[in-house]
């Protein structure tokens, strides 16, 4: 399963830091989503694009900042993050944004605050 | 606000028993939709159910929504250990832009 491809894979960094996550679907989709999967909660949504615009924003702390150059690219850049922000981020796609499409998900960042 | 609920949150079973996990909405939905995560894996789609009372097969897996369209099931005949991690269920906000998750069942298949 290529079609949606996430890097790093793994990132540990302290709570000074700045690091960007990547994400790039080769699916032809025009939504994008951004989710943050901790242990024992359910998947939270962060952040919705469709056709590079931003289109929902679940009360994300400004530390975490989405950007989406283009419909197949979509960032997320952290900076100043708290050890409760360790958890995998997810990266996702679908054909359009809207909830009866399935989405599709890449294998995910794990990250590490320290 | 809306809620979706998944029980149990796990499952132990020993391998060719049966699994079921039940998935119950605060409002009725448009559809819901079922994801299986592999330990260390990602989400994966399995599969959408659309009508009130619907039933779906994909070979030991058997899915209802249903007739009030605020719960559904999936329920596994005769488990392998391929079966193994998580599946959650989701179904849309009434804003359409979203998916509202459940928080997954875990089967664990005992050894």
């Amino acid at each position: 399963e290529t079609g949606v491809t996430q890097t790093p894979r793994h990132l540990v960094m302290g709570m000074t830091n700045k690091k960007s996550l990547k994400c790039e679907q080769h699916l032809g989709h025009n939504a994008m989503y951004w989710y943050k999967q901790s242990a024992k909660k359910p998947l939270e949504l962060m952040f919705v694009y469709s056709l590079e615009e931003r289109v929902e924003n679940n009360s994300v702390p400004s530390r975490f900042s989405p950007e989406c150059p283009n419909s197949s690219h979509l960032f997320l850049h952290l900076h100043t993050l708290q050890p409760e922000d360790s958890a995998l981020y997810l990266c996702a796609s679908s054909q359009v944004v809207r909830a009866g499409y399935e989405q599709y998900f890449g294998p995910g960042t794990r990250l590490t605050v320290t | 606000g809306q809620q979706v609920m998944q029980i149990p949150q796990y499952q132990h079973v020993q391998e060719g028993e049966d699994f079921t996990t039940y998935c119950n909405s605060s409002t009725t939905l448009s559809n819901i939709q079922w994801y299986k995560q592999r330990p260390g894996g990602h989400p994966v789609f399995l599969i959408q159910l659309v009508k009130s009372g619907e039933v779906k097969k994909q070979k030991r897996l058997t899915f209802q929504f249903g007739e009030a369209k605020k719960n559904s099931s999936l329920h596994i005949t005769a488990t392998q250990t391929t079966d193994v991690g998580t599946y959650f269920c989701a179904g849309p906000r009434e804003s359409n832009y979203q998916l509202i998750w459940g928080a997954g069942t875990k089967l664990i298949i005992k050894p």
